[in-house]
């Protein structure tokens, strides 16, 4: 499959603890992308890399929130001291760099925060 | 059937009937416009898109609209099947790079 994947597809955590989530882009595509979606929402954007470089992050993303593209390649998105708040659906897309084209977005990881 | 978006966020049509999904979007700067289509529990799926020199798009069994002057994006689906149940969102990017999502339609097709 050369699609976009995202691990895991499900987590629980304790409310106070820290979770990763990976996303591995199309192997080509230069940009990535986070989004959060919660139920009957449309997703949110949180904040967006071309290769390795955070070129925008969304107000969204608290202090708690980190993302990090070291090798320009997969990305991890990390959320420290974890709250019930955090609980959504976590997506991760990939474009190509010319132009303005469409993303192609992962399974998403679901977070629940119990 | 039509759907007005935020105002009707539940669309229900016949099978084998069209569907109209409307969207309003809110930047007049926008110059790129997609439809993804969501099944439960899946991530977004790229339906078409449309940039802003365009009026229409064409697909498969699909047609876009756009309309900048009330900056009102339509997404047709000819012949619905059952396999078009999902929610349908459109997305605008205000600015290179990024997309911004509608809250969504969802379409129920019925026998």
């Amino acid at each position: 499959d050369t699609g976009v994947s995202q691990n895991p597809r499900h987590k629980i955590t304790k409310r106070g603890q820290n979770v990763t989530f990976r996303c591995d882009p199309i192997s080509e595509h230069n940009r990535l992308y986070w989004y959060r979606q919660t139920l009957g929402q449309g997703p949110e954007f949180l904040t967006y890399f071309q290769n390795e470089a955070q070129l925008e992050k969304s107000r969204l993303l608290s202090d708690r929130f980190s993302a990090e593209r070291p090798k320009g390649s997969f990305s991890t998105l990390e959320i420290q001291r974890t709250e019930q708040g955090d609980s959504a659906m976590y997506l991760c897309a990939s474009s190509s760099n010319m132009g303005d084209t469409e993303a192609f977005f992962g399974q998403g990881t679901r977070l629940t925060v119990v | 059937g039509e759907s007005v978006g935020l105002h009707l966020p539940t669309l229900s049509v016949q099978e084998g009937d069209n569907s109209i999904i409307n969207c309003a979007y809110s930047n007049s700067a926008s110059d790129y416009f997609i439809w993804y289509k969501q099944e439960s529990g899946k991530g977004p799926q790229f339906i078409i898109d449309i940039r802003s020199n365009m009026d229409k798009r064409q697909g498969q069994r699909v047609t876009v609209l756009l309309n900048k002057t009330v900056k009102h994006l339509s997404l047709q689906i000819a012949a619905t099947q059952p396999g078009d149940s999902a929610v349908y969102f459109c997305a605008e990017n205000p600015s290179w790079g990024k997309l911004q999502f509608g809250a969504g339609t969802q379409v129920v097709v019925t026998p």
